[in-house]
């Protein structure tokens, strides 16, 4: 079974810049995956950040970035806000109509 | 804008079923793919199916293959999931969700939670 990892915790200064990672316990992540990113805040639903690898949802402020980093998907957070600390999830898309969620990136601002 | 409005969750006996629906508004529904994503307490989220724009292609994510059938009735603008058999750790809240292309995710409901307890 696929399994898509992700760091458990990160921590970033304010003004800071953090690389979240995602990645597959086998083989490499590229962009036949269509990778995606989602942030979520306590009690409210997910919300779209980045879709097929690198493309900016409507709305998202320019600080957010995603990129293929060496063999993972990766989501760049530049000049990092108060309001950034939320929890991350990427999703990968295997084929056959079946996705992947890792298990989540909770990221503090401080 | 867009929105979707889950409902039908609530708590439920180990073994029993029920039916979550998800109403759809601010677009056609009829041409969009759609489709479940679960998130038990504290947990990560899980792909739990999707269907496409007429209902006639469905898959489910290999873990939870057999208790679950999605469908969906375009005239309604709704999106259904069947959940059979139910089991302490289906407890999650259920949301669904709009499918892209691009095989994404971009429109989610706030989610209903389901609570399987005696």
């Amino acid at each position: 079974q696929t399994v898509v990892t992700q760091e458990p915790a990160l921590s970033v200064s304010p003004g800071g810049t953090v690389t979240l990672t995602c990645g597959l316990t086998s083989g490499s992540v590229s962009t036949t995956y269509h990778p995606s990113w989602y942030q979520q805040t306590p009690g409210q639903p997910p919300r779209m950040l980045i879709f097929s690898t690198n493309s900016r949802s409507s709305g998202v402020p320019d600080r957010f970035s995603g990129s293929i980093f060496g063999n993972k998907a990766a989501l760049t957070i530049t000049g990092a806000q108060a309001d950034d600390e939320s929890d991350y999830y990427c999703v990968i898309y295997l084929g056959g109509g079946v996705w992947v969620f890792g298990g989540g990136t909770k990221l503090t601002v401080l | 804008q867009v929105r979707l409005v889950e409902s039908g969750g609530g708590l439920v006996k180990p073994g029993g079923s029920l039916r979550l629906s998800c109403a759809a508004s601010g677009f056609t529904f009829s041409d969009y793919y759609m489709s479940w994503i679960r998130q038990a307490p504290g947990k990560g989220l899980e792909y739990i199916s999707y269907i496409s724009k007429g209902g006639t292609t469905i898959n489910y994510a290999e873990s939870l293959r057999g208790r679950f059938t999605i469908s969906r009735a375009n005239a309604q603008n709704s999106l259904f999931l069947d959940i059979h058999t139910l089991r302490p750790e289906d407890t999650a809240v259920y949301y669904c969700a709009r499918l892209r292309q691009g095989n994404y995710f971009d429109s989610w409901g706030q989610g209903t939670l389901v609570t399987v307890s005696s």
